[in-house]
């Protein structure tokens, strides 16, 4: 069955640091892989995709990811983190032949200035 | 830009209440979503849309029903309100079919339900 870990519940990193949050899947074939964003009291924000080709994706906001399909991994990474990036992480796994994404539990996110 | 309405922010119902959540999105989206969200849980499928009057049960659709009678519009219903309700909701769509761009989902900013 497809499923999406997100290994860290939480964590705490100093602005200016570099981030990486952990995301592993469990899908058959070929992914379609997803990072989102929740503020507080907010929806869900896009922030990469991956499809196929370059495994090392760009998004909005400075993120980066990396697919890496001996691992079952999309690790998402920033270099620099901003107060404002303070928040709820999602990672996903979309189903090549239909609609349906499964969700990660989630990664909170703590800027400590 | 995409845009997903939910038609309340905050939600306070009482048990044995008909909820209804709508949904409205103006991109002409073929498919819509329900999930709920709850601490420690993640994001859990409850239906999901591929046409007007179809639907998928997801993950979790015990408790729940959805209409879809038209293609922007797609309600989430609680028959008979339970205090295991009590949840965020929220409402997502995408393109379709029509390629791998289509399956990027957009999300509304969610309705946060409280069951007394």
């Amino acid at each position: 069955a497809q499923s999406v870990t997100q290994p860290d519940i939480h964590i705490t990193v100093s602005e200016g640091a570099s981030l990486e949050l952990r995301c592993n899947y469990s899908y058959g074939a070929t992914p379609y892989l997803f990072w989102y964003v929740q503020s507080p009291g907010q929806g869900l924000q896009l922030l990469l995709k991956y499809f196929s080709g370059d495994t090392l994706v760009q998004g909005i906001k400075g993120f980066e990811a990396e697919f890496k399909r001996s691992q079952s991994s999309f690790n998402l990474r920033k270099p620099s983190v901003h107060w404002s990036d303070a928040a709820e992480y999602f990672c996903a796994v979309g189903e090549n032949t239909g609609n349906q994404f499964y969700f990660g539990t989630g990664t909170s996110l703590t800027v400590i200035p | 830009d995409v845009k997903v309405t939910q038609s309340s922010r905050y939600l306070v119902k009482r048990t044995g209440e008909k909820v209804f959540l709508e949904c409205v999105q103006d991109m002409d989206h073929e498919n819509m979503f329900w999930y709920r969200q709850d601490p420690g849980l993640g994001l859990r499928l409850i239906y999901f849309s591929y046409d007007v009057k179809m639907k998928e049960k997801g993950d979790i659709p015990e408790g729940y029903s959805v209409s879809r009678e038209k293609k922007e519009r797609f309600s989430l219903i609680l028959e008979s309100a339970s205090t295991n309700q009590t949840s965020m909701y929220l409402c997502a769509s995408s393109l379709g079919l029509a390629g791998v761009g289509s399956y990027e989902q957009y999300f509304g900013p969610g309705t946060r339900l409280t069951v007394t």
